[in-house]
């Protein structure tokens, strides 16, 4: 059974920074791209940023891009995200999903975790 | 940026089908992919590369994807299937979600 467990979240001010792991077991990790999305509570997905299986393409929405930073270990099977120069906006639930196929080609996002919510507030 | 815009809402009553569409420019040239979510849950992939269906979806399920529009059939409803759905596509180094449908079954 494929799971993934997202943890780093919590509450930060604005300008600080803050790191998401996701922790992935039940399948061939490095054989799958992987993403965040994040969702406002009550509103709609967003796609947030995305590694290929061996983090030779890495793509970024353009409302973090320059301030997040995706990376993945396959060794340990797990998932990043480095925030930094936070802004309230991007106070959601943050994600961590596994990609139907190796590289970052939009074929669809197959497991989902459970979140962990971020707020960002002074 | 692509956008992707589906309706606020959809009403299906039980048994009959609901149709949900998704529009974005020259979208029937990218692969396009559905969602599932329902309240305090997180997304379920229901359809994927236009009209493959996950193992463990329903054949109720289908979708298509042709021209400016994907959509997703749902036939024979089920009071189970009310939920928000969101399409999703790649354009250009990005992956884009629709805007979100709230579907209610009466």
């Amino acid at each position: 059974e494929v799971q993934l467990v997202e943890s780093g979240g919590g509450l930060v001010q604005p300008g600080r920074s803050l790191r998401l792991s996701c922790a992935a077991s039940g399948f061939i990790f490095d054989d799958f791209a992987m993403h965040w999305v994040r969702q406002v509570p009550g509103k709609g997905l967003e796609w947030v940023s995305g590694i290929a299986w061996n983090s030779g393409r890495i793509g970024y929405a353009d409302s973090v891009n320059g301030r997040f930073t995706i990376s993945r270990d396959n060794a340990k099977t797990s998932l990043y995200l480095r925030m930094n120069s936070l802004r309230p906006e991007d106070t959601a639930l943050y994600y961590c999903t596994k990609d139907i196929f190796a590289a970052l080609a939009g074929r669809g996002f197959d497991s989902w975790g459970q979140g962990t919510l971020v707020t960002v507030s002074s | 940026s692509y956008e992707l815009t589906q309706p606020p809402s959809v009403s299906v009553s039980p048994g009959q089908t609901a149709s949900i569409t998704c529009s974005g420019y020259n979208l029937g040239e990218k692969y396009a992919c559905w969602y599932q979510q329902k309240p305090g849950q997180s997304p379920i992939l229901v359809i994927y590369q236009d009209t493959k269906r996950p193992s463990g979806i329903p054949g109720r399920f289908s979708g298509s994807n042709s021209g400016n529009t994907a959509t997703l059939t749902i036939s024979g409803t089920q009071p189970m299937d009310e939920a928000d759905y969101y399409c999703q596509a790649w354009d250009t180094s990005a992956y884009v979600f629709g805007t979100g449908t709230k579907v209610t079954v009466l």
